[in-house]
């Protein structure tokens, strides 16, 4: 089966401008997770997709930052305006179910760099 | 609410020599716990989990971590370690957040340097 898809790999951006970043999914994984690594630090939740509905974006930082899930399929994550402290990188990953015990499986990231 | 500390950024060991990266843990509930890798350019893939049961769990790759409930901890290690093992660890514990969603919340992950 195909990995989870994140796109693009790298995006550098300017303060001020707007990114949007992409996930695909594994298919048939109505779970999807986005989180973000700020350089050396922990990688932490920043919200849960079920389906096509936010089950969960009590780790959102600030509304600078907008996820959506059309049809429960691929998402995409906005950044508008980016800020410096935006830069790190992102991750996103699903899961078949919300089980306790069910690991996520992870794309590639997303380097964000914001100057 | 659920933390999880992994002493030590970065560990060096010589190929063939033991690997141990800790992790401690806290948890509100009974713990179920995970260890990531990310091998560079990557993303996080699994190397074993905890839910119930036997305390010592085998994973990939020859790697295995025992649960130790009285020291709050889940250590990984590798018996004899080689170049392909060099990688980011990540330890993790399962927990609800404020929302209402049962997901890992990470360590800051530990950097494992294998000599030749």
């Amino acid at each position: 089966e195909a990995g989870v898809t994140q796109f693009p790999s790298h995006s550098v951006i300017e303060k001020g401008q707007t990114v949007t970043l992409r996930c695909d999914p594994i298919s048939g994984h109505d779970n999807l997770y986005w989180y973000r690594r700020v350089m050396g630090k922990e990688i932490k939740f920043l919200l849960h997709f079920v389906k096509e509905s936010k089950q969960d974006e009590s780790g959102m930082p600030n509304n600078r930052f907008l996820a959506e899930r059309t049809g429960g399929t691929y998402s995409t994550l906005k950044v508008q305006p980016a800020e410096l402290e935006d830069s790190g990188v992102y991750f996103c990953a699903s899961s078949p179910t919300r089980d306790r015990a069910s690991p996520l499986h992870f794309g590639n990231g997303t380097r964000l760099t914001v100057t | 609410a659920q933390s999880v500390t992994q002493l030590g950024s970065h560990v060096s060991v010589s190929e063939g020599a033991l690997v141990l990266l800790r992790c401690n843990y806290s948890s509100s509930v009974p713990p179920y716990l995970f260890w990531y890798v990310q091998y560079p350019n990557q993303g996080l893939q699994l190397l074993l989990k905890y839910t119930t049961g036997a305390t010592l769990v085998k994973g990939i790759n020859g790697f295995e971590a025992e649960f130790k409930k009285s020291e709050t901890s889940f250590h990984l290690t590798k018996p004899s370690a080689h170049m392909s093992d060099a990688a980011e660890y990540f330890c993790a514990v399962s927990g609800l957040t404020s929302g209402g969603s049962y997901i890992p919340t990470f360590g800051r992950g530990t950097s494992l340097i294998v000599h030749p």
